[in-house]
């Protein structure tokens, strides 16, 4: 019962452009949404976050944007740069255990100079 | 550098032996999240311990996994009898409260 999907295992995107990486969930408790960034053979580090109140959250080159309804959430980074090339992951959580994440499976970001 | 540490870093073990995996909090962070990756998933959740308590254990498989997080030292996650079932990146995070977890850089598991 996979409750976070990244349904696009990869997306390739050239330096300068928008990259915008999708998320679906299922479960309606899930209140709190974040990104995480992975690099090979390292953990994965927080990027971004947004709560069920809000529908976009800004942070320098990225922005989430949730639409609750849809229950859908996407990350954008504008524009791209090749360090950004990494595994991103999506991951949810309720009020109950904010530390308790739900994560996707993962797309691998891969910008080219 | 105060980041989550966790060792080792890569673990062999044959099947039917103990693996033992640590990990240290940042410091100021009393919560402490052991996740685990198979390949080519995303990361699941196993565990969530304070200090001295199991505040969630329902990702833990109901055998030979165990977890602690003791008063003085490194949290533990421990397990028995490893089966090839269960080489995988575990990660620890760890977190003040409320606030985003950070992630240790894992320990690679394999069993042989």
């Amino acid at each position: 019962d996979q409750q976070v999907k990244q349904n696009s295992p990869s997306l390739s995107v050239q330096e300068g452009r928008i990259s915008i990486l999708n998320c679906d969930y299922t479960n309606s408790m899930f209140d709190y949404f974040l990104w995480y960034k992975k690099y090979p053979a390292e953990g994965p580090t927080f990027l971004i976050s947004i709560s069920s109140i809000k529908d976009k959250n800004e942070d320098g080159r990225f922005t989430v944007f949730l639409n609750k309804s849809a229950k859908h959430l996407s990350l954008h980074i504008v524009p791209s740069q090749p360090g950004d090339s990494a595994v991103y992951f999506c991951a949810a959580s309720d009020q109950t255990s904010y530390g308790k994440l739900t994560f996707g499976q993962g797309t691998i970001l891969t910008v080219h100079p | 550098n105060a980041g989550v540490m966790q060792n080792p870093r890569h673990l062999v073990r044959r099947r039917g032996q103990e693996a033992r995996l640590r990990c240290s909090p940042m410091k100021g962070h009393s919560h402490v999240y052991w996740y685990r990756q198979l390949p080519e998933e995303g990361l699941k959740f196993m565990v969530y311990l304070q200090k001295e308590n199991i505040i969630d254990e329902s990702g833990m498989p109901k055998e030979r996994f165990s977890a602690e997080f003791p008063k003085e030292g490194p949290s533990i996650l421990r397990i028995q009898q490893v089966v090839r079932g269960d080489s995988a990146a575990y990660f620890c995070a760890s977190s003040g409260g409320e606030s985003p977890l950070h992630f240790g850089n894992g320990t690679r598991l394999t069993v042989t």
